[in-house]
């Protein structure tokens, strides 16, 4: 099936820092990746769409100059979370769709998650 | 405004017995609604979606228009089915898939 790769997996940052997560499709191009965030013991909430060749979408709530979407290529979306601090620190999950199926088919191919520990 | 509720945390059953999770949704125009699992250590997955009206594992999920409902079922639990399940809707042009807060499945010997 098609795999959704997070890199990093773990990462633990100071304060103030920026830290950059990767989402890669690695045998599907994917025009739309999303990019969801979980709190320990809670569901997964939808942060972005993420766009191949334009802005993102945010949902509301969700402060777009705090966590910076890049979606350069079909494979490859980027979450930037900017100067972080210790309540951004969540488990960052990213999902894709094959671009081959359409929006209809509606399965998501998920990433491992990247757990984010902001000191 | 869209939204998915599985009103259990966590749901116990015996080896053999029958497994129904609950799942409800909200959304005013024509839902898509699937069912995600977790199992341990592993990412999340799709178990099954309604427009397939399929049975994947022994589990199938009848989507009820009037009761707005999407609810999981298997006759027959085994070991192996323990895991987080997700019901999840989908909407709006791009296909947003929205989750609910899940429910722990845990079968017992």
């Amino acid at each position: 099936g098609a795999v959704v790769s997070q890199h990093p997996s773990w990462v633990i940052c100071k304060s103030g820092t920026s830290v950059k997560i990767e989402c890669r499709s690695l045998d599907f191009q994917a025009t739309t990746m999303f990019w969801y965030r979980q709190f320990p013991k809670q569901s997964l909430m939808l942060m972005a769409t993420s766009n191949e060749g334009s802005k993102a979408t945010y949902e509301q709530g969700v402060e777009k100059d705090k966590f910076l979407i890049n979606h350069a290529s079909l494979t490859l979306s980027t979450l930037t979370v900017t100067s972080a601090h210790p309540e951004d620190s969540s488990f960052y999950i990213c999902s894709a769709r094959d671009r081959q199926s359409g929006t209809s088919s509606g399965e998501l191919f998920f990433g491992e998650g990247s757990r984010l520990t902001v000191l | 405004a869209q939204r998915v509720t599985q009103p259990e945390k966590l749901l116990s059953v015996f080896k053999g017995a029958p497994v129904e999770l609950k799942c409800n949704y909200s959304y005013s125009g024509s839902p898509e609604l699937f069912w995600y699992v977790q199992y341990s250590r592993q990412r999340l997955q799709l178990l099954l979606r309604h427009i397939s009206r399929e049975s994947i594992k022994g589990f199938t999920a009848d989507l009820n228009k009037g009761e707005t409902s999407f609810h999981l079922k298997k006759p027959f639990a085994q070991e192996e089915d323990s895991a987080m399940y997700y019901c999840a809707l989908s909407y709006s042009s791009a296909s947003k898939i929205i989750f609910g807060s899940g429910t722990r499945l845990s079968i017992r010997p």
